[in-house]
């Protein structure tokens, strides 16, 4: 079993709507988590640090559950330029990442 | 300094052949790690350095793959023998750290290798 699991989409989400989805973490010793943005064949680039007591960050709004080990993501208002793979990260306790396999969201016109 | 910059942006190489490349992280970080990327994946750790001592090293580091930061600076990964199984983009990524926590982690751009 991978250590972060994700729903891999694609979620296609009309322009404007709002899309959510998480992913789940097996080690509960996990110290860090964030969630990053991959467009195609670049590099993963952080997107936001995921906090217990929920955060957002513009449109975004990212949650944490450790009870139930899992991480949630929300995106307003989607725009076209939000399209990508989102990466939900596990950090451990010396910076090493744990990354998923994605989840791919498609915003369309 | 612009950030991490990784060379070659792309290889080709026939199979059996050996491949290097190199990583330069952020001037000021302490910290360099290597990833392994295939198609439909998550980046997976393969190892990281503190300075110049190699700290860790995953399992997917076959002892056909070495690593090394001779000064503390700069890194080389290296491949040996090259299989098709090692097609993948291998992303370096650096950080500073200091009392347990990681700032500024940042990821070069890859190399992305092709082995045919």
């Amino acid at each position: 079993r991978k250590e972060v699991e994700q729903d891999p989409g694609p979620f296609n989400v009309p322009e404007g709507a709002t899309v959510a989805f998480n992913c789940t973490y097996s080690n509960s010793a996990s110290q860090s988590f964030f969630w990053y943005r991959q467009d195609c064949r670049k590099e993963p680039k952080l997107l936001m640090s995921v906090y217990s007591s929920g955060n957002e960050d513009g449109r975004f709004t990212a949650q944490l559950n450790r009870a139930s080990q899992y991480i949630s993501l929300l995106i307003r208002d989607s725009k076209l330029s939000d399209s990508a793979t989102y990466l939900c990260v596990s950090r451990g306790g010396w910076g090493k990442l744990q990354f998923g396999a994605g989840t791919q969201v498609v915003v369309t016109p | 300094d612009t950030g991490v910059s990784q060379n070659p942006r792309h290889k080709i190489t026939k199979r059996g052949q050996n491949v290097t490349f190199r990583c330069d992280p952020i001037s000021e970080h302490n910290r360099l790690y290597w990833y392994r990327q295939t198609l439909g994946q998550g980046p997976e750790f393969l190892t990281y350095f503190q300075n110049e001592a190699q700290l860790e090293k995953s399992r997917l580091l076959s002892d056909r793959f070495s690593a090394e930061r001779p000064k503390g600076s700069f890194s080389t990964l290296e491949i040996q023998r090259t299989e098709q199984g090692d097609s993948a983009m291998y992303l370096c990524a650096s950080s500073f750290s200091s009392m347990g926590a990681d700032y500024g982690y940042t990821f070069g751009s890859g190399t992305r290798l092709t082995v045919v």
